[in-house]
């Protein structure tokens, strides 16, 4: 069974540039959510997609946009680009947090994608 | 706000000793999940192991054991017999209530040395 997809894993933009980065989740799996990783802030959550709607949205700003597609793969997209958007960009997918099996709420990350603005 | 806290940036360990990581947590939530996720110098993001709050018994998973005491809202991990393939850095991580997210302690950087 394949795991989560993310690409590109490496790339290096410019400020003032827009990034879009590509998640394919767990075959089956419906939820998908995004996470901004850096030295200074560790883990953030930046939203969380479900059946195409996002159900949840962190603290980021409104350049950081995300969406879902009807086969549950998701994109995010940064815009005008600043050096502190610096980062490796996790991507994770679940069953749905009401599943009552023993794999909800278990959250599987992709490699992520390593971005660098200059 | 929940909230998650491991107060230990880095630790280090013998091969084929034990060791303990620690993790805090504040929630106001009854049901929740804990989870211990491991990250090593590849990046790939890998689950440890998982606890729901509702179960008293501490899960296990092969080497590695938690200790979770819901009134003291603590969750250790224990690692027994470290292997130098559990090189990585650790995090603790909650789940709970409405806001659908898991958040993420600052990690524990383990080294095990040969």
């Amino acid at each position: 069974k394949a795991g989560v997809t993310q690409t590109p894993r490496y790339l290096i933009k410019t400020r003032g540039q827009q990034v879009t980065l590509s998640c394919s989740p767990i075959s089956g799996h419906r939820s998908v959510s995004w996470y901004q990783q850096t030295p200074g802030q560790g883990l953030q959550f930046l939203f969380e997609y479900f059946s195409e709607t996002q159900r949840n949205k962190g603290n980021f700003p409104g350049r950081f946009s995300g969406r879902q597609f009807s086969n549950s793969r998701s994109e995010m997209n940064v815009s005008t680009l600043e050096l502190g958007d610096s980062a490796l960009y996790l991507c994770a997918s679940s069953l749905p947090p009401w599943d009552t099996s023993s794999g909800a709420n278990v959250l599987t990350f992709g490699a992520g994608s390593r971005l660098t603005v200059l | 706000a929940q909230t998650v806290t491991q107060s230990q940036p880095e630790m280090s360990v013998q091969e084929a000793e034990t060791v303990t990581l620690s993790c805090t947590y504040d929630t106001s939530e009854n049901n929740y999940y804990l989870f211990w996720y491991k990250q090593p110098p590849s990046r790939q993001m890998i689950l440890v192991i998982r606890q729901e709050a509702y179960k008293q018994q501490n899960a296990t998973e092969n080497r590695f054991s938690v200790n979770f005491q819901k009134a003291a809202k603590s969750f250790s991990l224990k690692i027994s017999d470290s292997q130098l393939g559990d090189t990585a850095m650790y995090f603790c991580a909650f789940y709970g209530g409405a806001t659908n997210k898991l958040i993420f302690g600052t990690g524990t950087l383990l080294a095990v040395q040969p």
